[in-house]
């Protein structure tokens, strides 16, 4: 089955700085990538997502990157500010399933 | 996107009974829901895909005669933890895709359960 490996655990930002978090999964067929936000005891919220025929995506200041032949995606949070503090997962699935594997997840702390 | 709620959003129960999680779709007729687990500072996990009018399709390693699951409508799963223990004590969160075949998934509100 898919595993999927999530990177840091913790980080450490300076208000303003970028971010980066980064993920790997197994399962060559998943075809599915989001990004949630989790904030404490509230539940997942969706911040982006990125198919398996697309290389990059972007909403304002936040990115995803995604490298099919290494089966690693990123998430890109440029200039953080301290409302971005919260604990990132990322997920993967295959659209045919529809059941999403979580990474480990990263806790992310922007320091004003 | 959809709309999901669970109820009761927290619970506190003793050693040996059982808790029913209530999650709805209030604006998509879910023929899928997932239930996922998540114990403090730790990820979520899939514990089961629920479908709607037939049996739920357990994770690896999760019992699905502790956890039991309902899906009596396109609007209505349940989860009942049967002769539940301290070591089930976690954040239950369910989940939906909203159209049928959409890859976003949208969660519930989540339920936490504390067995004493």
């Amino acid at each position: 089955g898919e595993n999927v490996e999530q990177h840091p655990s913790t980080l450490s930002v300076q208000e303003g700085d970028s971010a980066v978090i980064k993920c790997t999964y197994s399962d060559s067929a998943s075809n599915y990538f989001p990004w949630y936000k989790q904030e404490l005891g509230k539940r997942p919220q969706l911040i982006i997502d990125i198919r398996s025929n697309v290389g990059e995506k972007k909403d304002q200041r936040i990115a995803v990157t995604l490298n099919k032949t290494a089966k690693h995606f990123s998430l890109h949070i440029t200039e953080t500010q301290p409302e971005d503090s919260a604990v990132y997962f990322c997920a993967a699935s295959r659209r045919s399933q529809g059941n999403l594997i979580f990474g480990k997840g990263t806790k992310l702390s922007v320091k004003p | 996107g959809a709309v999901v709620s669970q109820h009761p959003s927290w619970v506190i129960c003793k050693s040996g009974t059982s808790v029913k999680i209530e999650c709805r779709s209030l604006d998509f007729q879910a023929t899928t829901m997932f239930w996922y687990r998540q114990f403090p500072k730790q990820s979520l996990m899939l514990m089961a895909t629920s479908n709607e009018g037939s049996k739920a399709t357990y994770e690896q390693g999760v019992e699905k005669d502790k956890f039991l699951i309902n899906h009596a409508s396109l609007t209505l799963s349940t989860l009942t933890v049967t002769s539940a223990h301290p070591e089930d004590s976690s954040f239950y969160i369910c989940s939906e895709r909203g159209l049928a075949g959409a890859n976003e998934q949208f969660f519930g509100p989540g339920t936490r359960l504390t067995v004493l």
